[in-house]
Order: structure tokens, then C-alpha cells, then sequence
């Protein structure tokens, strides 16, 4: 069964239109994050909610922006997809105690 | 700031060789470690942990021991499969900044 979804699995889009990814969670955990993969690199955290607060990393492009309005929830908004930003997007969940982190199958966002 | 460096690879081994693959971490006060693996096209798996030193994760003939004084956390099997071959990434978990970091991956190929 799974735990973390990400929809859709692939996703094409045009050069500097805004595309959404989704993901959501039946874990009912408190962190969820969003890492972005670049082939046969290690993933790159972009941002992570806790609760409700949320964490930017400082490197991450203001074209970047998410939002979470439930526990179960989380989006990854690109406002203006560069050919820079095609790479594979996983989403992770996290209870903050045990602290494993738990991936959905990530979205493979193509720029065309 | 916090850091993980696996060993570069392919590693490439025939069907029922051992393996290793080492990872060390440079971290403040206490981490957990993570080894994830990655199969082509899909999100990573959790595939052991560990939360202090000289614990012992293991999953599926995967073992590794986390090592404070080496600051190591090296993934051992004693007889690799085929469907072993995959990306594993070993990362560290410092709960006071509540974000996974990964090192760099090593690809993993088994042949028969």
C-alpha cells in the first residue's frame, strides 16, 4: 500500500508555464519535504514543513514555491519552468522522532 | 555544516560477491544513519538505520554498523544478487535541523 503518492509520475511541460506536482501522505507525519534530482546526482533538498512552518533552503530558486494545507498534503509549485529545472522531484515524509524519511515514487517533470 | 562521502562508483561485481560500500559522515553532536536505495526510475527506498553508535541496521542480507569512532557507516552483503543492482545512498539524519543529507550515491551493478 502506498504511503507517500506523487502525482503524476511524469509530467511534460512547456518552457515558463507554471506547473504544480502533488504529493500526499497517509502516514500522518508532521515533516514532508521536497528534494530535487538531477541524473546520477544525490537528491537536493529544496524545502521542508514542519507542522505548518516552513523552511526554505537558502540555495533553493525563488521559482520554487510550496505549499501544504493539510497534514496529508503538499505541492511543489514552479512558476516558470526553465530547461534548468527538468529532473526528477521526490517527495519525503518524516516523523520527527525516528526521523526515517519515507519517499513517494517521485515525478519526472520534462521542459520542453 | 553536516556532510556524508560515499566511495565513487559503479561498483561492479559478479552474482554471490561480497560487497562494500563505505560511507563516513562529518556531524555535529548525535545523527542518525541511512542507507537508501534507488532502482532506475523510482524514489528511494529506506533500506536500514541505525540511531546511536554501534548499532547494527539490517534488512535483506544488507548489514551496516554505525562506527562513532571512524565516524563510518559502511553497507555490507555477503552474497549480492542481480536485483541488487541499484544506487544506494547512505545519509545522515541530524534531528535538531530536521533534514535528511545525502552523499553522492554509488551505482551498484551485479552481474550473473
Amino acid at each position: 500500500d502506498a504511503m507517500v503518492i506523487q502525482n503524476p509520475r511524469y509530467q511534460v511541460t512547456q518552457f515558463g508555464k507554471p506547473v504544480t506536482l502533488s504529493c500526499s501522505q497517509t502516514l500522518n507525519h508532521n515533516v514532508m519535504y521536497w528534494y530535487q534530482q538531477k541524473s546520477s546526482q544525490a537528491p537536493k533538498l529544496l524545502f521542508h514543513y514542519y507542522d505548518k512552518d516552513f523552511n526554505n533552503e537558502a540555495d533553493t530558486p525563488d521559482n520554487f514555491q510550496s505549499r501544504r494545507p493539510n497534514t496529508s498534503f503538499c505541492f511543489l509549485d514552479i512558476r516558470s519552468p526553465g530547461l534548468g529545472d527538468a529532473a526528477m522531484y521526490l517527495c519525503a515524509t518524516s516523523r520527527e522522532t525516528s526521523g526515517a524519511a519515507f519517499f513517494g515514487q517521485g515525478t519526472r517533470l520534462t521542459v520542453v | 555544516g553536516d556532510s556524508v562521502t560515499q566511495m565513487e562508483g559503479p561498483v561492479t561485481l559478479s552474482e554471490e560477491a561480497f560487497l562494500t560500500i563505505n560511507c563516513t559522515y562529518t556531524a555535529t553532536g548525535y545523527p542518525s544513519l541511512f542507507w537508501y536505495v534507488q532502482y532506475p526510475g523510482e524514489g528511494l527506498q529506506l533500506l536500514l538505520k541505525a540511531t546511536k553508535a554501534d548499532d547494527k541496521g539490517s534488512n535483506k542480507g544488507f548489514e551496516a554498523t554505525y562506527r562513532k569512532e571512524t565516524t563510518s557507516f559502511h553497507l555490507e552483503k555477503g552474497s549480492v544478487q542481480v536485483s541488487d543492482s541499484a544506487v544506494y545512498f547512505c545519509a545522515l539524519l541530524n534531528t535538531g535541523f530536521q533534514k535528511l543529507v545525502f552523499g553522492t550515491g554509488t551505482r551498484l551493478l551485479v552481474s550473473p
